[in-house]
């Protein structure tokens, strides 16, 4: 089956940038979007379609995806980003939505 | 604005059925092309897909629990349903409703989701 891999936590310190890898075979084929998850709540959509943002979603987040690996960036990270980030793709082979492993953002 | 709101029993009993339901307001269930999951979290743990339901009532499962799972819609209600039968411990989660688009690119993400119920297997 197919699979996503995250490192497990990603440590930054305020204001600076924050850096996510979701590894996965040949994932700069597929379509990619990554969800921000605070303790007790719902996962809410940061990027999809590899690099766009939702509405209401800063700038700060941004992602890109080539080859094996998608990136989700913060870029001037702030308290209120800390917070557990999922990729997601969807595996046509197997009609299944993947998530990733899921990263632990912590800012120090 | 669209708003999912997931309801059922929050405590099943092993070897039992898990029922879910997810009503969908801001919107009618059956306008649009859209795709509604069901999707879960065990607690501490990752998102796990467990399928979905096309606006036409067309199905998909997650080939894992695809033995368990029957996932339906009721248009009268604007809700769809998640049923999981001969349920474990394993299956205590947090099951979320969420939605995806039903054409191109869209759909492969979820936009909206529901705020999530805990459901717990034990006896």
């Amino acid at each position: 089956s197919y699979e996503l891999t995250q490192p497990p936590s990603v440590s930054v310190s305020p204001g600076q940038t924050a850096s996510i890898t979701c590894s996965g075979d040949k994932l700069g084929d597929k379509n990619v979007c990554w969800y921000q998850q605070k303790p007790g709540q719902s996962p809410v959509l940061v990027i999809y379609q590899d690099s766009k943002r939702p509405s209401g979603i800063p700038e700060r987040f941004s992602g890109s995806n080539s080859g094996n690996t998608a990136t989700l960036t913060i870029s001037g990270t702030q308290a209120m980003d800390e917070a557990d980030y999922y990729c997601q793709a969807w595996d046509s082979s197997t009609a299944l939505y993947v998530f990733g492993t899921g990263t632990k953002v912590t800012v120090l | 604005q669209v708003q999912l709101q997931e309801s059922g029993p929050g405590l099943v009993k092993p070897s039992q059925t898990l029922s879910l339901t997810c009503t969908v307001s801001g919107g009618s269930i059956s306008s649009g092309s859209y795709y509604w999951s069901w999707i879960r979290q065990p607690a501490g743990k990752g998102l796990e897909w467990i399928g979905r339901i096309y606006t036409s009532g067309s199905t998909n499962y997650n080939p894992s629990l695809k033995s368990r799972v029957t996932i339906s819609v009721d248009t009268s209600k604007n809700q769809f349903s998640l049923k999981l039968s001969s349920v474990t411990a394993a299956d205590t989660a947090v099951y979320y409703c969420a939605r995806a688009g039903g054409v191109g690119a869209t759909r492969y993400f979820f936009d909206y989701w529901g705020q999530g119920t805990l459901v717990t297997v034990s006896s």
